[in-house]
């Protein structure tokens, strides 16, 4: 799986948007971006993925630069419940080896009122 | 939706003792299910993936022997932490992924907390 880089921490005010990067520069043609965040204590809950085009949700929008190396997930208005952990994950598909989920030590986001 | 269960959410034991924890996909069929571990202030660590019966593949420096893994059925995945001692306490969670699908899905977690 490629390796990403996240920032340790961020900060956000309530009902702003919130941007969160991830760089992937080692990424292949066949391999996702996930998103992932684990609220303290619990496990991890899906947010969005994508693979080269952007995408959107009701949760969140994934921007996916052009040559894949970097993405960004957008809350749109986040909020205090937001605040969590957020794990940028690259992998292949669900047919390869590679289709397991490494995570990294991901982006703490604060939320701040 | 697409809901994992984990139980018991959280258990006590004492050293020397093996625990059962239960991984069930609610609502869907898992030809894949996931384990993690997760220490404090960590990050999530893979120890083993499994696939309906079939032997599960565990990660480098994980030992099968002591983290015994069934996926019986499509929807029911099992750890067994056996000889527990207390540097195994942790959370553990798994995760179960479609079939022919890319997304996983993660259930609550387990705290273990060994004596």
């Amino acid at each position: 799986d490629a390796k990403t880089t996240q920032p340790t921490s961020m900060d956000c005010a309530e009902g702003r948007a919130a941007n969160l990067p991830c760089n992937h520069s080692t990424i292949s043609g066949n391999e996702y971006v996930y998103w992932y965040r684990q609220i303290h204590s619990q496990g991890p809950q899906y947010i969005i993925h994508g693979l080269k085009n952007n995408e959107t949700n009701e949760m969140a929008s994934l921007i996916i630069t052009e040559d894949r190396k970097s993405s960004t997930l957008i809350l749109p208005h986040a909020t205090l419940r937001d605040t969590a952990v957020y794990y940028c994950i690259v992998r292949g598909g669900f047919n390869t080896n590679a289709g397991k989920s490494t995570f990294g030590d991901g982006t703490t986001l604060t939320v701040k009122p | 939706g697409a809901v994992v269960s984990q139980h018991p959410s959280r258990v006590i034991c004492k050293s020397g003792t093996s625990v059962k924890i239960e991984c069930r996909s609610l609502d869907f069929q898992a030809t894949t299910m996931f384990w993690y571990r997760q220490f404090p202030k960590q990050s999530l660590m893979l120890m083993a993936t499994s696939n309906e019966g079939s032997k599960a593949t565990y990660e480098q420096g994980v030992e099968k022997d002591k983290f015994l893994i069934n996926h019986a059925s499509l929807t029911l995945s099992t750890l067994t932490v056996t000889s527990a001692h207390p540097e195994d306490s942790s959370f553990y969670i798994c995760s179960a992924r479609k079939r022919y699908q890319e997304t996983q899905y993660f259930g609550p977690g387990t705290r273990l907390l060994v004596l």
